[in-house]
């Protein structure tokens, strides 16, 4: 069964910094991996998407890796805002299957 | 173009009662998730329709139940509601299925009594 895990939980840190956000799974035998953010009450939002053969995704200040073989993501985000504050989900896509397996969050907070 | 939504945004049921949900996708998408996601369990995958046939189906009991129209707009019910089914429910639409960028809608807030 494909396990998602996001470390930190939580992290808080002041306006301006880079950051990296950890996302490891379990199975290596996924299709593709999905970041999103999701403000408090709210949909989420889709940032990047990485295919399987791909190693990173670029979109503005945000850089997304995926290392397949040791079954960790991270999402680099440089010169950090305070709106860039929400919660960031990676979900990824089991090979031969239609849905997201998603882990439980990162809650990120940037202070002005 | 308009994005995913969702009607209601927010429902107060009883326990016992039954709830329809509503999403409609992106004009062009064709397939249309549900994930309930709660405090405890997080995103959970419900069911995943395409073309108005239900192609995956999460670890969900029978009472949850979703369908497609021809339009791609989607519908999902439960019955019998419990209170652990207070949650956020989110549906999510793209072209061609899960392997495409997923686009959510705001969800719809259920609160059961």
């Amino acid at each position: 069964k494909q396990e998602v895990t996001q470390i930190p939980a939580a992290l808080s840190v002041p306006e301006g910094e880079n950051l990296v956000l950890n996302c490891s799974f379990t199975d290596s035998a996924i299709y593709n991996l999905q970041w999103f953010r999701q403000d408090p009450g709210k949909g989420l939002t889709s940032l990047l998407l990485i295919q399987s053969s791909q190693r990173e995704q670029t979109s503005g200040r945000l850089n997304a890796s995926l290392d397949k073989s040791s079954g960790r993501s991270t999402l680099y985000i440089a010169a950090s805002q305070p709106g860039d504050s929400a919660t960031y989900l990676c979900a990824v896509i089991i090979q031969g299957a239609q849905k997201l397996v998603f882990g439980q969050g990162t809650r990120l907070t940037i202070n002005p | 173009k308009a994005g995913v939504t969702q009607t209601p945004r927010y429902l107060i049921k009883t326990r016992g009662q039954q709830v329809t949900l509503s999403c409609s996708p992106i004009s062009g998408h064709r397939s249309v998730s549900w994930y309930q996601q709660t405090p405890g369990q997080g995103l959970q995958f419900l069911f995943e329709y395409f073309s108005e046939t239900q192609r995956n189906k999460g670890n969900f009991p029978g009472r949850f139940s979703g369908r497609q129209f021809s339009n791609s707009r989607s519908e999902m019910n439960v019955s019998t509601l419990e209170l652990g089914d207070s949650a956020l429910y989110l549906c999510a639409s793209s072209r061609a299925g899960a392997r495409d960028t997923q686009y959510f809608g705001p969800g719809t807030r259920l609160t059961v009594l």
